[in-house]
């Protein structure tokens, strides 16, 4: 299986800052990677795939980039409904997997 | 919009078969060309995808649960179910059914089974 790291695992950052969150797959995965934002009880939410093409409805304050093995999420502007959990999958080869997951929390 | 709400038992006992349904509301499942899929989420092990169906049939599963989990689909009913058998502990999760192949744009709001005698 290919092994997807996030990092950090958790930040703690202010309304208006720039966030970027780091995630590395165990083996080049082209560009079939995507981010989703899950809020405590909800399901995730997807907001980028294909490593940087942004979902239908989403803000476009969240932006990714990356191939191979190593992708990015930023968020240009954080906003208050921002703060929450996120995850990166790939889907280049099954099963797909996920990253563990960065908490972002208010400083 | 189309939406998607998982059902079943919330408690099984160790040993047992879990079952959950997903149902699809506001568009046919036999439409278009999506795959459904089973995604699970526990503290222990985070998000883990179990499975997927296509419309024709066609299945794949992760090799980590060897051949436990088999997921189906009812055109009729407009759903498609999970079979999870010989469950223990660690099979205790949040249960999501989502739709897509390379990505999921949809997911249902999932559902707590918790396995204990």
């Amino acid at each position: 299986d290919i092994q997807m790291t996030q990092s950090p695992s958790s930040l703690s950052a202010s309304v208006g800052d720039r966030v970027t969150i780091t995630c590395r797959a165990s083996q080049n995965i082209n560009i079939y990677l995507n981010w989703y934002q899950q809020k405590p009880g909800k399901a995730p939410k997807l907001l980028i795939y294909t490593s940087s093409s942004l979902q239908s409805g989403v803000p476009s304050r969240f932006s990714g980039r990356g191939s191979g093995t190593d992708f990015t999420l930023s968020i240009s502007s954080l906003q208050p409904e921002d703060f929450a959990t996120y995850f990166c999958q790939q889907s280049f080869s099954t099963p797909d997997t996920f990253g563990g997951g960065t908490k972002v929390d208010i400083k | 919009q189309a939406q998607l709400q998982e059902s079943g038992p919330g408690l099984v006992t160790p040993s047992q078969t879990l079952s959950l349904t997903c149902s699809l509301s506001g568009a046919s499942i036999s439409s278009g060309s999506f795959y459904w899929n089973w995604i699970r989420q526990s503290a222990g092990k985070g998000l883990e995808w179990i499975g997927r169906i296509h419309t024709t049939g066609n299945t794949n599963y992760n090799p980590s649960l060897k051949s436990r989990a088999t997921v189906s689909i009812d055109t009729s009913k407009n759903h498609f179910s999970l079979r999870l058998t010989s469950v223990t502990a660690t099979d205790t999760a949040v249960y999501y059914c989502a739709r897509g192949l390379e990505w999921f744009d949809h997911w249902g709001q999932g559902t707590l089974v918790t396995v204990s005698s």
